[in-house]
């Protein structure tokens, strides 16, 4: 069964550095990979998705995510980090049941992004 | 262009009661799945909803049962409820389970 692990429960990082959310995930085969971001109290907002390609893939709000199959990572990165990206991000792997695509998605715990002004 | 909706957003019930919740999934979209959310954890897949049967299931119990309407929308029920069901409910809809799901708000359970 596939599984994904975020190392990093809670990091917190200064407005205008950089930022790197790490993503481990187990899968037998070629993975979809996806990161979410939560708001307190809301529902997840999809950052950016990995079906094939390039393995560099750009997101909303300035992220982007890089897939390293050897290391079977899918980290996520900002430059320069705004007040307004606070929030709780969720790595997640799409499962592929028998080659048809259901569809359902495996989570990590989530890492808690906490910005200083 | 309406999103995933979900009703209600705030839900109180005691053990032992049964709750319904609902899903309007995104317009265009035609399959529905249902999450469960527990304070401090990631998202766990609860079931699928795609033509009006249940195609995928998580790892849940039989007290965890669902609907799909013609029109798409979607009902979570959960009956016998525990303490433990307690948690944010979130709905996501896809076209043809199309690994690309957006979500709803969600709703958020509290069994006493």
């Amino acid at each position: 069964a596939q599984s994904v692990t975020q190392p990093d429960i809670h990091i917190t990082v200064s407005e205008g550095a950089s930022l790197e959310l790490r993503c481990n995930y187990s899968y037998g085969a070629t993975p979809y990979l996806f990161w979410y971001v939560q708001s307190p109290g809301q529902g997840l907002q999809l950052l950016l998705k990995y079906f094939s390609g390039d393995t560099l893939v750009q997101g909303i709000k300035g992220f982007e995510a890089e897939f390293k199959r050897s290391q079977s990572s899918f980290n996520l990165r900002k430059p320069s980090v705004h007040w307004s990206d606070a929030a709780e991000y969720f790595c997640a792997v799409g499962e592929d049941a028998g080659g048809t695509s259901y569809g359902k998605l495996t989570f990590g715990q989530g890492t808690i992004l906490t910005v200083h002004p | 262009d309406a999103g995933v909706t979900q009703s209600p957003t705030h839900l109180i019930k005691t053990r032992g009661q049964q709750v319904t919740l609902r899903c309007s999934p995104k317009s265009g979209h035609d399959t529905v799945s249902w999450y469960q959310q527990a304070l401090g954890q990631g998202p766990q897949f609860i079931f699928q909803y795609y033509e009006e049967e249940e195609r995928q299931r998580g790892n849940f119990p039989d007290r965890f049962s669902g609907h799909q309407f013609p029109n798409y929308s979607s009902e979570l029920n959960v009956n016998a409820l525990l303490l433990g069901d307690s948690a944010l409910y979130l709905c996501a809809s896809s076209l043809n389970g199309y690994y690309e799901q957006y979500f709803g708000p969600g709703t958020r359970l509290t069994v006493t």
